[in-house]
This record gives C-alpha cells, sequence and structure tokens, in this order.
C-alpha cells in the first residue's frame, strides 16, 4: 500500500462547480498534513496546512480524519485558474520528512 | 525579494559527467531538502539538512552528494553514477521554529541526459 494515495484524476469540471478530492494516508502516527497546488511544469506551493478541526481559505475547505486516515479539499465555485494538480502532503509518522501524493489533476471548463 | 533560488533552469548531462544543481535561499531557514519528481510520481526525497554542516539521505541517494558549508546554500551534485538522471529536481526549506511547518519549494532544475 502506497504512503499516500490520491485518485489521479482528470477531474473535469465546468466554471463555477464544487469538486472534492480525497487522500488516505498508511501511517496512522503522522502528525502534519498539507494541501498543495501545482501548476504544470511548475513547483508545488502550499495551498492550505490541514488542521484537525478541519479549515476554510476562502473558497477551500480542508477536513482531516484520523480515525479513518483520510484527507480532504473542497473547492467551491471553481475558477478556470483553479487547474492545476492538486497534491496531499503527510509527515512521515511523527517525523518532519513530508511524503507526497502523485497528485489529483483538476481542470475547469468555461 | 525573500525566497529559494535555484539554478540553472535548465541543465544538459553527458554520460560519465557530474553536474551541480545550485540551491540559495535568504529566509534564514535551517532546514533544507532535495526531490526529484519524474512524470506520474510524487516527489522523492534525495537528501535534507537540518544544520550546517550536517546533512542525512534521504529515501534515493544513490548516485547523488550534498554539502552545507553555509546556511544559504545546499547544493545538490547528481553524479555519474546516477544512471537515470532526467527528472524535475526541486529545492526545499522549511523553518524548524514550530509545529506543523510547510516546506516552500524553489522554481526548479529540469536535467536531461546529452
Amino acid at each position: 500500500r502506497k504512503e499516500v494515495e490520491q485518485d489521479p484524476g482528470p477531474f473535469n469540471v465546468p466554471e463555477g462547480a464544487t469538486v472534492a478530492f480525497n487522500c488516505t494516508y498508511s501511517n496512522s502516527a503522522s502528525q502534519s498534513f498539507f494541501w498543495y497546488r501545482q501548476d504544470c511544469r511548475k513547483e508545488p506551493k502550499l495551498l492550505m496546512s490541514v488542521y484537525s478541526s478541519g479549515n476554510e481559505d476562502g473558497r477551500f475547505t480542508a477536513q482531516l480524519n484520523r480515525a479513518s486516515q483520510y484527507i480532504s479539499l473542497l473547492i467551491r465555485d471553481s475558477k478556470l485558474s483553479d487547474s492545476a494538480t492538486y497534491l496531499c502532503v503527510v509527515t512521515r509518522g511523527d517525523t518532519d520528512k513530508l511524503i507526497f501524493g502523485t497528485g489529483t489533476r483538476l481542470q475547469v471548463f468555461p | 525579494d525573500g525566497g529559494i533560488t535555484q539554478s540553472p533552469k535548465y541543465l544538459f548531462r553527458k554520460e560519465g559527467q557530474n553536474v551541480t544543481l545550485s540551491c540559495e535561499q535568504n529566509l534564514n531557514h535551517d532546514a533544507m531538502y532535495w526531490y526529484r519528481q519524474d512524470p506520474g510520481q510524487g516527489l522523492r526525497l534525495i537528501y535534507y539538512s537540518q544544520i550546517v554542516n550536517d546533512f542525512q539521505k534521504g529515501d534515493i541517494a544513490e548516485g547523488y552528494s550534498v554539502s552545507r558549508e553555509k546556511k544559504e546554500s545546499f547544493p545538490l551534485t547528481v553524479t555519474s553514477a546516477q544512471k537515470n538522471p532526467t527528472a524535475f529536481y526541486l529545492c526545499a526549506t522549511d523553518d524548524r521554529t514550530g509545529y506543523n511547518q510547510p516546506q516552500h519549494f524553489g522554481d526548479g532544475t529540469r536535467l536531461s541526459i546529452l
């Protein structure tokens, strides 16, 4: 089993749609969780950290379910500029090393 | 402008040649990391350094070497022993002062074999 698993997509959605990505992780000792965004042929950029109580940043909402070991990202009112690959990232157990998922590709169309 | 600078943006390596990728940061971060990204795969950790003059192997260190003589700099050498070096190389840093600190990336170097 992979340490971090994501649906590779692509998710093709119209502008204004709501889209949700899920990610599962294998190590129950993982402590920190993040969503990164990566545009084609660019570096990953931090989208948001994920906190135990869930957190929101504008149109983006992240949730963590420790019991089931999954993380979700919800994007509301999708924009064309949201088109990118979204990477789920968790720490390897209780270390500081990060494990990156392979990413879920989102394509928003007009 | 503060940040992480990687150079060069594109690099070509001949067979049997060692090449060095540069990573410089002015964020005053203690920890620095090197990853490689291949198509369809997640980032994989090559080496990391949590403090000057100390570094540790990551998951795929074979064929690579690093140094950390200054806090600001963490160069990566891809040696001739690395048989499949074509990839996107990313340098990252983080601030070790708090819990749940994310990593921030430079804009990467694309390495190809001639």
